[in-house]
């Protein structure tokens, strides 16, 4: 299976940072790649699919970059509903598997 | 509107059966490929299974490789799993999800259920 790590696992941000989280798979999975938004209690909400393209109705402050093994998320100005966990999801092949996760709080 | 809502959760001793329901409504349920997730208490997502849109191929985690297995019922937009020789460790908020072909190869789970809760225990 295809590994996927993140870093860092927990951020400390104010609102207006820029923030950035980066996704690294342990093999090549092209442009297989999406970010994914989780609250407490909540299911996962896609951001960014096909590791660039912005999903319909998310705001243009989130924006996704890389290709192959290197992955960034950014959060050009941190905005208060954006303290969440942020996950990374490589649907290049069988069995589709999540980075463990950023935690991005309120510093 | 695109909804999911997942059914069938609960308290299950472990080596019982348990079934979950996902019924779709707000598109066209047949024309998509279908997947299960999970989330175990404080850890991390795990992609579980899908299905293609008429049911002819089906892909699992080797986690629950023969002990799950992933159902469709286009005439009633419904996904099922139905879930046997349940262990703690399957003790998880289970979650189906629509999987969106944009073109070009580019897809994404792009709507989710709310989650079904399913726990494991004696």
């Amino acid at each position: 299976a295809i590994q996927m790590t993140q870093s860092p696992s927990s951020l400390s941000a104010s609102v207006g940072d820029r923030v950035t989280i980066t996704c690294r798979a342990s093999q090549d999975i092209r442009n297989d790649l999406g970010w994914y938004q989780q609250k407490p209690g909540k299911a996962p909400k896609l951001l960014i699919y096909y590791a660039s393209r912005l999903q319909a109705g998310v705001p243009s402050r989130f924006s996704g970059s890389g290709s192959g093994t290197d992955f960034t998320l950014t959060i050009s100005s941190l905005q208060p509903e954006d303290f969440a966990i942020y996950l990374c999801l490589q649907d290049h092949s069988y069995p589709f598997t999540f980075g463990p996760g950023t935690k991005v709080d309120f510093k | 509107e695109v909804q999911l809502v997942e059914s069938g959760g609960g308290l299950v001793q472990p080596g019982g059966s348990l079934r979950l329901s996902c019924a779709a409504s707000g598109f066209t349920f047949s024309t998509y490929w279908m997947n299960w997730f999970r989330q175990a208490p404080g850890k991390g997502l795990e992609w579980l299974a899908n299905i293609r849109q008429d049911g002819s191929e089906k892909f699992y985690v080797d986690s629950v490789k023969g002990r799950f297995t992933i159902s469709r019922d286009n005439a009633k937009n419904s996904l099922y799993l139905q879930m046997n020789s349940l262990r703690a460790e399957d003790t998880a908020v289970y979650y189906c999800a629509r999987r969106y072909f944009y073109g070009s190869g580019s897809y994404s789970f792009d709507y989710w259920g709310q989650g079904a809760q399913v726990t494991v225990s004696s």
